[in-house]
């Protein structure tokens, strides 16, 4: 079975502070696919960041970095410098390959203020 | 441009009343998507379709029906056998083939009933 676990419910920071954003994931599948995605207020979810299982290699966007570990099967997302425009919902996502389901962390929102 | 178009944003249903949300895309994406979003919650996936003609149940497809008869389209119908639908709806759509495989998601239907 394939399970995503976001555990921080909610967190609140002070501008400029960084913050990390915990997703641990099960599958005993060797092949699959972490991602993260935003949801502002709006409602729409954006895209961040697509990992496949054979790539552990960490990747750094701008103030975005993610850190991917097989041996903890986590996928954390941390925000260097926070702005309030960072304020939204944060998901984790798993997809087994091949399989054309996700399974969605339940979502760790995240408030910065000035 | 290209993209995902759900409507309305805002509908309104009385009890008893079946609703139709609509979703289109533009990507040429072979799959697409339907997620239930509850206040405070992560998504949980309706159904979904990766072809047309074609569509499986997801984790709570009990009380919605979905159609694909064409590739831009996966309209989400909530029935009155839904017990509680008031929730925020997201379509997705996603190619199958290629490496860019995450999911690219509609702004939302909000539906509340009356």
């Amino acid at each position: 079975a394939q399970k995503v676990t976001q555990a921080q419910t909610e967190i609140s920071v002070v501008e400029k502070e960084d913050v990390t954003l915990d997703c641990v994931y099960e599958t005993r599948d060797t092949t699959y696919y972490l991602f993260w995605y935003k949801q502002p207020p709006s409602g729409e979810l954006v895209f961040l960041i697509r990992r496949n299982s054979f790539d552990e290699q960490n990747e750094i966007s701008g103030r975005y970095s993610w850190n991917f570990q097989k041996s903890t099967s986590s996928f954390n997302f941390t925000i260097t410098a926070s702005q309030v425009v960072d304020s939204a919902v944060y998901f984790c996502a798993l997809e087994v390959y091949n399989f054309n389901k996700f399974y969605f962390g339940s979502g760790t929102k995240l408030n910065v203020k000035p | 441009d290209g993209g995902i178009t759900q409507s309305p944003k805002y509908l309104f249903r009385k009890e008893g009343q079946n609703v139709t949300l609509s979703c289109e895309q533009n990507l040429n994406h072979d799959a697409m998507y339907w997620y239930r979003q509850d206040p405070g919650q992560g998504l949980r996936l309706i159904y979904y379709s990766q072809i047309v003609n074609d569509f499986q149940k997801g984790d709570i497809a009990e009380g919605y029906s979905v159609s694909r008869e064409k590739k831009e389209s996966f309209p989400l119908t909530v029935t009155s056998a839904q017990k509680n639908p008031t929730a925020f709806y997201l379509c997705a759509s996603r190619p199958l083939a290629g490496e860019d495989n995450e999911q690219f998601f509609g702004p939302g239907t909000r539906l509340t009933v009356l």
